[in-house]
């Protein structure tokens, strides 16, 4: 049973881009969540989904992040116009449907902000 | 969501057991003790998890005080890999995100 997958695992943008980071949960898996860890500082939530919905997504920046989870394929996160603050590592998590809930990672994609 | 309070860090030798303490004074009755760590640029790794009784899994053991205000992950011989941040979280029964705090950073001596 594969884990969680997270691609890229690196990627670089230059200020103003777009960043698309793309996560595909553990299977049987229908919960996923995005967490942030900026530098030097602890991880923190994003947004949790399950799928075509969003549950949860009280740690989402207000302005350019948007995150979904589409019936098929993975779980996306979007940063539109990025800038330097953005650069951090993006964790994506997945959990089953039953309690208690535990929650696996995937490797994380590290963003850096040019 | 509960708060835990740990140690900022610990140390251990090799080969000898580790315990990690995490208080939750403020836990309700149906909150899950979750445990989780962090190896250096990795994500975090679910460790174990209990409810009311102890538990015991391939990587740790988790050790409930009767009234549930406090609980200790237990490592029962710390080898070179197990350095790492420890994560004592709580989750409510229908809880989904977990709140991390500073955990406890477990140094590992050969």
């Amino acid at each position: 049973n594969a884990g969680v997958m997270q691609n890229p695992r690196h990627l670089v943008r230059r200020r103003g881009q777009e960043a698309r980071l793309r996560c595909s949960p553990m299977k049987g898996h229908s919960h996923v969540y995005w967490y942030r860890q900026l530098p030097e500082e602890g991880l923190k939530f994003m947004v949790y989904l399950q799928k075509e919905n969003i549950i949860d997504e009280s740690g989402m920046p207000k302005e350019r992040f948007s995150a979904e989870f589409p019936k098929e394929g993975p779980s996306i996160l979007r940063i539109q116009q990025v800038v330097r603050g953005d650069s951090a590592a993006y964790f994506c998590a997945s959990s089953p449907r039953l309690p208690p809930y535990e929650q696996y990672f995937g490797p994380g994609t590290r963003l850096t902000v040019t | 969501d509960a708060k835990t309070t740990q140690p900022n860090s610990m140390e251990s030798n090799e080969e000898e057991p580790v315990h990690l303490p995490c208080n939750h004074s403020t836990i309700s009755g149906t909150d899950y003790i979750h445990w989780y760590r962090q190896l250096p640029s990795q994500g975090p790794e679910y460790v174990i998890h209990g409810l009311t009784s102890n538990v015991n899994n391939r990587m740790a053991s988790l050790a409930i005080a009767e009234d549930r205000k406090s609980s200790t992950l237990i490592l029962h011989r710390a080898t070179l890999r197990d350095a790492a941040v420890y994560y004592c979280i709580l989750i409510e029964e229908y809880g989904n995100k977990l709140v991390f705090g500073a955990g406890t950073i477990l140094r590992v001596k050969s």
